[in-house]
């Protein structure tokens, strides 16, 4: 079975602290692709990171991380200080083997303390 | 910054009636796709398209869906024969030969 699974549909954490975003996949096919999206209340869906299976390192961009652990089939968007504007829906989404269609889990609501 | 443009913002249909979504993808990409999030729920795709013709798509796109590119800018979602059911945002995307997608901002369709 292919499903990707977020776990917390809520979360607090304090403005300028980090925070972990849960997610989980499961799939038998080696080549696979993750993605974090992020949607502010205004509605649109906002690329933040993307992660292949083959790829080495774990992806970065700017304050975002993803701590992609193969074996335990995680992925998790690390946050690093964050800020009141990064309150938002954020959307794991993965793509199997060669397909392009994104999967998406249930997101988890993120809200940031001031 | 290039981005994906999607009109209109909103569109109110009454039941039955036939709508057309339109997008335009970013210039250079050659992957286009139509999502939709129904309200409160999880962002489920509907189709792919490349190369002018669908290369993936899901079981919710059946007869009454249909998608064209009339020109070499514009990428649309038809809905035939509009339901209450089909309200819901609809996200087009695009992509390079790479797999990351950028999202439109979305067409609220609200069918009455």
């Amino acid at each position: 079975a292919q499903k990707i699974t977020q776990t917390q549909p809520g979360m607090f954490v304090q403005e300028k602290e980090a925070v972990t975003l849960d997610c989980t996949y499961d799939t038998s096919d080696p080549s696979y692709g993750l993605f974090w999206y992020k949607q502010p209340s205004s509605g649109e869906m906002i690329f933040l990171i993307y992660q292949g299976s083959y790829d080495q390192q774990n992806a970065t961009e700017g304050r975002y991380s993803l701590n992609f652990q193969k074996a335990r089939k995680s992925a998790n968007l690390v946050i690093s200080a964050s800020q009141l504007g990064d309150s938002a829906m954020y959307f794991c989404a993965m793509r199997f083997g060669s397909a392009r269609q994104l999967t998406f889990g249930s997101g988890t609501q993120l809200t940031v303390l001031p | 910054e290039p981005e994906v443009t999607q009109t209109p913002s909103h569109q109110v249909t009454q039941m039955g009636q036939e709508v057309i979504l339109r997008c335009v993808p970013i210039s250079n990409h050659l992957y286009f796709y139509w999502y939709r999030q129904i309200l409160g729920q999880k962002v489920e795709f509907l189709v792919s398209f490349y190369n002018n013709e669908i290369s993936e798509k899901s079981e919710i796109f059946d007869d009454q869906f249909s998608v064209e590119r009339p020109d070499g800018s514009n990428f649309t979602l038809k809905i035939r024969s509009t339901k209450l059911e089909d309200s819901a945002m609809y996200f087009c995307a695009s992509s390079e030969a790479h797999y990351e997608q950028y999202f439109g901002p979305g067409t609220r369709l609200t069918v009455t």
